[in-house]
């Protein structure tokens, strides 16, 4: 079955940055675009980050435009999100979604927290 | 960016009542060559990720219950649940993809009345 799993999250001071991995299996990862979503505590959902299938076109949202950045390595079916620049406007729980169209899987999510 | 917005932001239902959610996108998701709306419906309970219940604005994902319905077209959409179950209670999220820069609509709280 399809399994998305997020890793590398954690406490992080303002200004820091912080790597965001998620591991796919259960399906052709090199088939599919893969979003990145966050929710702060107690807040709705935020989409941040969208990379093609193939990688060659990558979207921001526009809170985290030129400080945050998605990659994939297709030879792990790794999805990335590097985060640089941290505010305490970035802590939240960062979603690894696939792009069915929709949003058909996702993973369990990892908490970032940015404090000082 | 397509903004989503819905409304209302919370509702009370009581068990086996009928509840509504609506969602207004602020551009059209009805893309016109196919014929489809690009609008989906996610279930959200505390402490899980989203969950897909809807997607091209009335297809029902598998293993949904039919008592979620959803409907509408271009800018205007309705989530309908039939007869309120007490597992119903949760968060529902409209969102687009129409374009590759996802937006969601912010949310309606369901509780039981």
């Amino acid at each position: 079955q399809v399994l998305l799993v997020e890793s590398g999250g954690g406490v992080v001071q303002p200004g820091g940055s912080l790597r965001l991995s998620c591991t796919a299996s259960g399906f052709i990862f090199t088939s599919y675009g893969m979003h990145w979503v966050r929710q702060a505590p107690g807040k709705g959902l935020e989409w941040v980050a969208f990379i093609q299938y193939d990688g060659t076109n990558k979207y921001y949202g526009d809170s985290v435009k030129g400080r945050f950045t998605i990659s994939r390595d297709d030879s792990k079916n790794t999805l990335f999100l590097q985060m640089n620049s941290l505010t305490t406007e970035d802590t939240a729980f960062y979603y690894c979604v696939r792009d069915g169209g929709n949003f058909d899987y996702w993973g369990q999510g990892i908490l970032v927290t940015v404090s000082s | 960016d397509i903004v989503m917005t819905q409304f209302p932001d919370s509702l009370a239902v009581s068990l086996g009542e009928r509840a509504t959610i609506n969602c207004k996108s602020s551009q059209s998701v009805l893309y016109n060559s196919n014929n489809k709306n690009y609008l989906a419906w996610y279930q959200q309970k505390p402490g899980q990720p989203p969950k897909l219940l809807i997607y091209w604005a009335s297809t029902r994902e598998s293993g949904v219950p039919d008592r979620f319905n959803g409907s509408g077209s271009g800018t205007d959409f309705t989530l309908t649940i039939s007869s309120l179950q007490a597992e119903d209670v949760a968060v529902y999220y409209c969102q687009q993809y129409y374009n590759a820069r996802r937006t969601f609509g912010q949310g309606t709280k369901l509780e039981i009345k």
